[in-house]
């Protein structure tokens, strides 16, 4: 069963402008992590923030987290032609059995044209 | 390093045929996940292994669907028979030993099975 779900299912841009894809999930989590898919190609880990952590950074990318609200945003700034693919959140959950599993949302479709 | 190495990268085979992909993780990830992919959705967690050991099969169809770890390194997954709604892209991943459940998964480029 898919945990996340993303929003939007498709997004398409210009060089140069900003992205922003959201995810909404249902239980508790340990962390959530955001992942890249090139077409045909296997997920690429781009970035994790904890359940502790509200804001994280790594270059062109911010990923923010409301765990009261059980979402996440991924803002890719001054978005390239490169950055088109797939992208997926997944969500490890908290305690139990299933702890540290691994959930994928349905993913966000973005398109950047030059 | 080479990577997360899955093949065939493609496979092509008629229904109720028999299927085996084969998985070669990072060296020194002990767990090891397969999931399957179909068009236009997110992964699906099949089967998970911490070494040699099964720790999460829930969600493999265990009628036809079969795997296993020897030694802990190389994984196969084997699909016998195969339907038409097994038509998937079906991906390797390992990490390393979880460090506070924060497992980050490194993905093969997956092997796409076309059941006819």
């Amino acid at each position: 069963s898919q945990q996340g779900e993303e929003d939007p299912q498709a997004l398409s841009i210009q060089e140069g402008e900003n992205a922003t894809m959201n995810c909404s999930y249902k239980t508790s989590i340990n962390n959530l992590q955001w992942y890249r898919q090139n077409s045909g190609r296997g997920l690429v880990h781009l970035i994790l923030i904890r359940s502790n952590e509200r804001e994280k950074h790594s270059g062109r990318l911010r990923v923010t987290l409301d765990t009261s609200k059980k979402s996440s945003s991924l803002l890719i700034t001054a978005s390239r032609a490169a950055d088109t693919a797939s992208y997926f959140c997944a969500t490890a959950r908290a305690g139990g059995t299933s702890y540290g599993k691994l959930t994928f949302g349905q993913g966000t479709i973005l398109t950047v044209h030059p | 390093e080479a990577g997360v190495v899955q093949s065939p990268r493609y496979k092509i085979i008629e229904k109720k045929q028999p299927v085996a992909f084969w998985c070669n993780p990072i060296s020194g990830h002990n767990t090891l996940y397969w999931y399957r992919q179909n068009l236009g959705q997110g992964p699906e967690l099949l089967i998970r292994y911490e070494n040699e050991e099964a720790v999460d099969d829930s969600q493999l169809p265990k009628d036809r669907f079969s795997a296993e770890r020897l030694k802990g390194v190389d994984s196969t997954l084997k699909i016998q028979p195969a339907e038409l709604g097994d038509s998937a892209v079906y991906l390797c991943a390992s990490s390393p030993r979880s460090r506070n459940g924060a497992n980050v998964l490194t993905f093969g480029a997956g092997s796409r099975l076309t059941v006819l």
